[in-house]
């Protein structure tokens, strides 16, 4: 699955600082997305993008930013870091025919991020 | 929007005995369930998908099943193995319409005993 890649793997910032997160992928895939996996919580989405230039919120937006000026990267901003967006953070992509999934999702090895 | 309800949060079984992990969704236009296995510290990898058409899927040892009119589907594990340990999510879409996305289950971790 070296297709998707995201970095950095580690990151400790402080809060109130802007931190952003890359995922690249090499496949093409139209989807993109972005998930934060706290435990209690399961993974949930944060946003998404249908192709590039097009993005949209998931369930837990706020505090947070993407853009997707290419279709290989979607890059997660954190405009201003707070404690509670510590978590580890999943981008995926999954592949598409005529806007139906075909063969799910398959995610990144994941960011941890830990906000001090 | 969608709600999916996975149960148990946690399992315990004895190798060679059979793991279920069941999950109730909310959206009735959900069509597309895929099942997600995450080793500790690990990616979440699709292991398992079906879709509303059908009723049962299976793949060697594991199996899911469907029921529409109910709104619940289940991941079915047979002679679980030690490398079964992980968690397990399910999760749902509208597939073509809300724009692909999934709304997952909290997991399960599973721990096969030898």
């Amino acid at each position: 699955d070296a297709g998707i890649t995201q970095s950095p793997r580690y990151k400790i910032t402080e809060t109130g600082r802007q931190v952003t997160l890359m995922c690249h992928q090499t496949w093409s895939h139209s989807y993109m997305f972005w998930y934060r996996q706290d435990l209690g919580h399961g993974l949930r989405l944060i946003y998404y993008s249908a192709a590039a230039d097009i993005t949209d919120k998931g369930e837990v937006p706020d505090g947070y930013v993407v853009s997707r000026s290419k279709t290989e990267n979607f890059p997660l901003t954190l405009e201003s870091a707070t404690r509670s967006q510590t978590s580890v953070y999943f981008c995926a992509s999954s592949e598409t025919s005529k806007d139906r999934v075909v063969g799910g999702y398959t995610f990144g090895s994941g960011t941890r991020l830990t906000v001090v | 929007g969608e709600n999916v309800e996975q149960h148990p949060s946690t399992l315990s079984v004895q190798e060679g005995d059979s793991a279920v992990i069941k999950c109730t969704y909310s959206d009735s236009a959900s069509n597309y369930f895929p099942w997600y296995k995450q080793e500790l510290g690990k990616r979440p990898q699709l292991i398992i998908d079906i879709r509303s058409n059908v009723g049962e899927k299976k793949d060697q040892r594991i199996a899911v099943t469907l029921n529409k009119t109910a709104k619940h589907f289940s991941l079915h594990i047979t002679e679980t193995q030690p490398e079964d340990s992980a968690v397990y999510f399910c999760a749902a879409s509208r597939s073509k319409a809300a724009g692909n996305k999934l709304t997952f289950g909290g997991g399960t971790r599973v721990l096969v005993k030898p």
